[in-house]
């Protein structure tokens, strides 16, 4: 059956340590996102992709980055230039497109929370 | 800047009540919204949505309502269940762009008691 899967479920890095987060998808859709989630706050976007080899920063990039060179997968790398990673990280897509008075809802992955030691 | 707020962090209710959930925003432009709910340590999953072109949209328990002079929209559970105890995120979307971005607000603590 169809979904998003994000591995692993808990990650632990040591500080200065570059770490990548998993992200697969089998829903064929041309979106992914990557958020992060911490206490009280809600879910802010780091990276999108609209397409396979093309993604933007969301607003908060600073110290990730991610790669898109096929449709299913949308690795992001935590980098040790990030000052604060330890968060509940969330992998979402979609159908890319929206029509004027339409919208296609994301889909979330279970999410991975990395702990930085 | 919060363009998409949840003023209220949490709220109780009693199994069999009405839950109302607010969103307030503050950007024009915005010409979607949707509503997320969350248990602890999973993703998100959708819940219901609205167009600015309607002022109400239901589904079963759950029907959203949307001000869009007030730039507010409200979630109403009615009966609520135990079961709808979770984070409830608001989310927009703006019109202009062929992506699908959101702008979450900071989700509010439902807590539905037995």
């Amino acid at each position: 059956d169809g979904g998003i899967t994000q591995s692993p479920k808990y990650l632990f890095r040591k500080e200065g340590q570059n770490v990548t987060l998993s992200c697969e998808q089998n829903l064929n859709h041309d979106a992914m996102y990557w958020y992060r989630q911490d206490p009280g706050q809600g879910l802010r976007l780091i990276y999108y992709s609209q397409i396979v080899n093309d993604f933007q920063k969301g607003d908060i990039a600073e110290g990730y980055s991610v790669s898109r060179e096929k449709k299913e997968s949308f690795p992001l790398t935590v980098t040790s230039a990030q000052k604060n990673p330890t968060a509940f990280y969330l992998c979402a897509s979609s159908i890319d497109f929206r029509g004027p008075d339409s919208y296609n809802e994301q889909f979330f992955g279970p999410g991975t929370r990395l702990t930085v030691l | 800047d919060q363009q998409v707020k949840q003023n209220s962090p949490s709220l109780s209710v009693q199994e069999g009540r009405i839950s109302i959930l607010n969103c307030d925003y503050t950007n024009s432009m915005f010409d979607y919204f949707l509503w997320y709910k969350k248990y602890p340590a999973e993703g998100p999953t959708f819940l219901i949505s609205i167009s600015s072109i309607k002022d109400k949209n239901e589904d079963g328990r759950f029907t959203v309502f949307l001000n869009k002079s007030a730039k507010h929209l409200s979630l109403h559970i009615v009966p609520s269940q135990p079961g709808d105890s979770a984070v409830y995120f608001c989310a927009a979307s703006a019109i202009g762009g062929a992506t699908n971005k959101l702008i979450f607000g900071t989700g509010t603590l439902l807590a539905v008691q037995p």
